[in-house]
């Protein structure tokens, strides 16, 4: 069955302290790997798509990569406002899998 | 706006009770799905429409649920006989294609609570 596992299930970062957050994925064949913000009380919300081994994307303090068997979104230089909880999801059919989230707090 | 609209945001029910949840999606995306997310995880997939087809249905869609998306539009999320463990937030979201970039826009959900 495809799986999601995301770690650490809750980080807590100062202002300007850049840090990793890692997805690992069992997938029988990747159909992309997704990432999503998602703030309390709120839907989640579109960051990326990577699809092959090697990619990698950004937006503003956001960079997604994409290895084999995981993929790390890396955060540089975070502000309070990147506080939120980040999920990842794979696709095995028509809609997304997603991992339980980590969540993220930036104190200033 | 236009984004993905669903009503009511939160309800009260008494276990036992029916409830019913509408979502209306972005007027061009015929691309419609139903998740359940429970405090702590991430959204759980219940369904998904194409169109006014249901194609996909996830088995922790239990009996008691159904869902509808007559003419293709907005669609309704039907919820029989409440049990406690049915309180969560439900939510829709839609999409324009599939194979794409997979973003689904989510609404802002429904948070049932079953007493």
């Amino acid at each position: 069955e495809d799986q999601v596992t995301q770690s650490p299930e809750a980080l807590r970062l100062q202002e300007g302290e850049s840090s990793s957050l890692n997805c690992s994925y069992t997938v029988s064949g990747l159909r992309g790997l997704f990432w999503y913000r998602q703030d309390p009380g709120k839907g989640p919300e579109f960051l990326f798509t990577l699809y092959s081994a090697g990619e990698e994307k950004e937006k503003e303090r956001l960079k997604a990569t994409l290895t084999k068997k995981e993929s790390f979104l890396h955060i540089t230089a975070p502000k309070p406002e990147d506080s939120a909880t980040y999920l990842c999801a794979v696709r095995p059919g028509y809609a997304l899998n997603f991992g339980k989230g980590t969540s993220l707090l930036v104190t200033p | 706006d236009t984004g993905v609209s669903q009503d009511p945001r939160h309800k009260i029910t008494k276990r036992g009770q029916n409830v019913t949840f509408r979502c209306d999606p972005i007027s061009e995306h015929n691309r419609l799905y139903w998740y359940r997310q429970t405090l702590g995880q991430g959204p759980e997939f219940l369904t998904y429409f194409q169109n006014e087809a249901q194609l996909e249905k996830s088995r922790l869609l239990s009996d008691r649920f159904s869902a509808e998306r007559p003419k293709g539009s907005f669609s309704t999320l039907e919820i029989q006989r409440t049990e406690q463990g049915d309180s969560a937030m439900y939510l829709c979201a839609s999409s324009p294609r599939t194979g794409g970039g997979g973003e689904l826009f989510f609404g802002e959900g429904s948070r049932l609570t079953v007493l």
